[in-house]
């Protein structure tokens, strides 16, 4: 199976700051990683498909880079909405396997 | 609109069954594979199987097989997941998941509210 690994697992950041997630993937997954968001007590939601293109209706503040094994989700200027746990999921091999979440807290 | 809605959730014995559903609409159902997901308290996500459009192919986590078997009714718009033999470790949140694309990817654009199964003596 794939690990992915996601770090930080919690990050507390102020309105208006670039706040940068990172993904590792155990073997080369090309461009096959996806992101979510999740609020709360809410299902996951698709942010960015195929590591970098924005699902249609997300806000152009969130975005994703990277191929192979190395991956970066980043939230250009950080809104209080944006609190929430973000989880990397790659799609290269079955099992698919996520990351294991990071937190998004404000500062 | 796309919709996904959960059902079938409760508590239950160690060894016991449950057969979750998940009733679609918005989109044409008989186009998409669909997957189940499930995320147990305090804990990420993981995946645990996927059923092909027309239900012929299946493929599901080691953690499950032989135990969950998912299956669809096109003509009802419904996927279900019948899960056998029931482990204290499979409490979870179940969430059924739309595939973005016809051809099947692994991308989840659409996922349902999800409902809660608590293995529990």
């Amino acid at each position: 199976d794939i690990q992915m690994t996601q770090s930080p697992s919690s990050l507390s950041a102020s309105v208006g700051d670039r706040v940068t997630i990172t993904c590792q993937a155990s073997q080369d997954i090309r461009k096959y990683l996806n992101w979510y968001q999740q609020k709360p007590g809410k299902a996951p939601k698709l942010l960015i498909y195929d590591a970098s293109n924005l699902e249609t209706g997300v806000p152009s503040r969130f975005s994703g880079s990277g191929s192979g094994t190395d991956f970066t989700f980043t939230i250009s200027s950080l809104q209080p909405e944006d609190i929430a746990t973000y989880s990397c999921q790659q799609y290269e091999n079955r099992p698919l396997t996520f990351g294991g979440g990071t937190k998004v807290e404000i500062k | 609109q796309v919709q996904l809605v959960e059902s079938g959730g409760g508590v239950v014995q160690p060894g016991r069954s449950l057969r979750l559903s998940c009733a679609a609409s918005g989109f044409t159902f008989s186009s998409y594979d669909i997957h189940w997901v499930r995320q147990a308290p305090g804990k990420g996500l993981e995946w645990v199987s996927v059923i092909s459009h027309d239900g012929s192919k299946k493929y599901s986590a080691d953690s499950v097989k032989g135990r969950f078997t998912i299956s669809r009714d096109n003509s009802k718009n419904t996927l279900y997941l019948q899960m056998n033999s029931l482990r204290d470790e499979d409490t979870a949140v179940y969430y059924c998941a739309k595939e973005q694309r016809y051809y099947g990817s692994g991308t989840f654009d659409f996922w349902g509210q999800g409902t809660l199964v608590t293995v529990s003596s």
